[in-house]
Parts: structure tokens; C-alpha cells; sequence
């Protein structure tokens, strides 16, 4: 089966740092993924979405790169801001609807 | 647009005792899914709704039904509620295309304490 999981369970940066954070998932065939961002009492919230066609896709702040041959993909955040905080988790698809998602890292910003 | 929404916000139940999570959407799109999420845990797949008048297992369906009440409308029932099922369900929406990966959007979740 898939297994999604990130490397560190808290970040804490600076305001104005930028922050990185990283996710590895198990099954080579997942083709699909997403970051979400869950605030305190709230739904995840989309982010940014990147598919195995592409290394690195860019929003607004934030960037996704995606290496397959280590399975591994990270989120990066430019000048991290007190509304940054929240736990980002990394999801994957295995099968044609199965969301498998990591159990999250959250993010502390330090004013 | 609402977006995703769900009803109850929060809800205490006693072992053995039944109900129903509402979820609704207003984007016109054609999956929903429920999920549920434990303290300190992702999410994890319940049922799933690929169109209307279809739902299939996910992960983890056991001790749940659920209903799709039409294209907007996607219900979870709980039909001897247990302790372990004391948790924080959402519901989620994607498109329908694209093979079927795609976003999913989130509602704000339901609450429910099971003692």
C-alpha cells in the first residue's frame, strides 16, 4: 500500500525566513499530489498541486518540487508570515480516487 | 459559494446511538468523499462518491453507511455510534474528471465525541 509521511512533525521559523518542508511517499506509481494547509478547527485547505510530469511548480509564495527517483517532494514558503502557521500535510494519490495523506507537519512562525 | 459545507458543527452521542452528518456542495461537481481525521493523524477515507448514485469504500467504512442523496448532497450514518469512532469528519468535493485526480475541496468538518 501507499504511505505518505513527513520528515519532521514541528517546524519553527522566523517571520520573514523562508520555510521547507519536506514529505516522502512509498509508491512509485503515485502520479498525483497535493499540499494542503490545516488551520486550527478548519478543513484543509488547498495549496498547491504539482503531477509527476513535472520537477517544480511555482504559486503565489510558494513552491512544490516533486524528485521522483527518491520519492520525495517538498513545500517551500517564501518570507513566512504569522498566517503561515497551521499543519501542511502532503497528499497522494494511489488509485483512481484513494487521497492518501501524511500526518502532517506544523508549522510554527516566530515573530 | 459556500463551497463545502457540513452540518452538525459538533455533536456528543452516547454508545449506540445513531446519526446522520450532512454534507451539501455548491460547485457542481460530481465526487464527494468523506473522510475522518484523529488527533494528531492525517485523513483517512471513509466512502466515496465517484457521481451521483454510485458510493464505494475507502479505507476505513467499517461501522458507517453512507447516501447520495443527489448531485449536491452527501450524507454519513452512523448507525450504533462507538467510542473509537469519536473523532473529526469532512466531507470533500473534486470535479469528477480528469480520471478522477484531481483537487478535492474541504468542508469545515464535524465534531463528534462518542462517550
Amino acid at each position: 500500500g501507499e504511505s505518505v509521511g513527513l520528515h519532521l512533525p514541528t517546524l519553527s521559523v522566523q517571520e520573514g525566513d523562508n520555510s521547507i518542508i519536506n514529505c516522502a511517499y512509498s509508491n512509485s506509481a503515485s502520479d498525483y499530489f497535493i499540499w494542503y494547509k490545516q488551520e486550527s478547527g478548519k478543513g484543509p485547505q488547498f495549496i498547491i498541486d504539482i503531477r509527476s510530469n513535472m520537477d517544480k511548480r511555482q504559486g503565489q509564495r510558494v513552491t512544490v518540487l516533486l524528485n521522483k527517483t527518491v520519492k520525495h517532494l517538498s513545500l517551500q514558503i517564501a518570507a513566512t508570515q504569522p498566517g503561515d502557521s497551521a499543519v501542511y500535510f502532503c497528499a497522494a494519490y494511489t488509485g483512481r480516487r484513494a487521497l492518501t495523506f501524511g500526518s502532517g507537519t506544523r508549522l510554527q512562525v516566530q515573530p | 459559494n459556500a463551497g463545502v459545507t457540513q452540518t452538525p458543527k459538533f455533536q456528543v452521542l452516547k454508545t449506540g446511538q445513531s446519526m446522520t452528518l450532512q454534507c451539501a456542495q455548491d460547485m457542481n461537481h460530481n465526487s464527494m468523499y468523506w473522510y475522518r481525521q484523529d488527533p494528531g493523524m492525517g485523513l483517512r477515507l471513509i466512502y466515496y462518491s465517484a457521481s451521483e448514485g454510485t458510493t464505494d469504500k475507502g479505507e476505513v467504512p467499517n461501522g458507517y453507511n453512507v447516501s447520495r442523496l443527489n448531485k449536491r448532497e452527501f450524507s454519513l450514518r452512523l448507525e450504533s455510534a462507538a467510542p473509537s469512532q469519536t473523532s473529526v469528519y469532512f466531507c470533500a468535493s473534486s470535479g469528477g474528471l480528469a480520471g478522477g485526480k484531481e483537487t478535492q475541496y474541504f468542508g469545515p468538518g464535524t465534531r463528534l465525541l462518542v462517550l
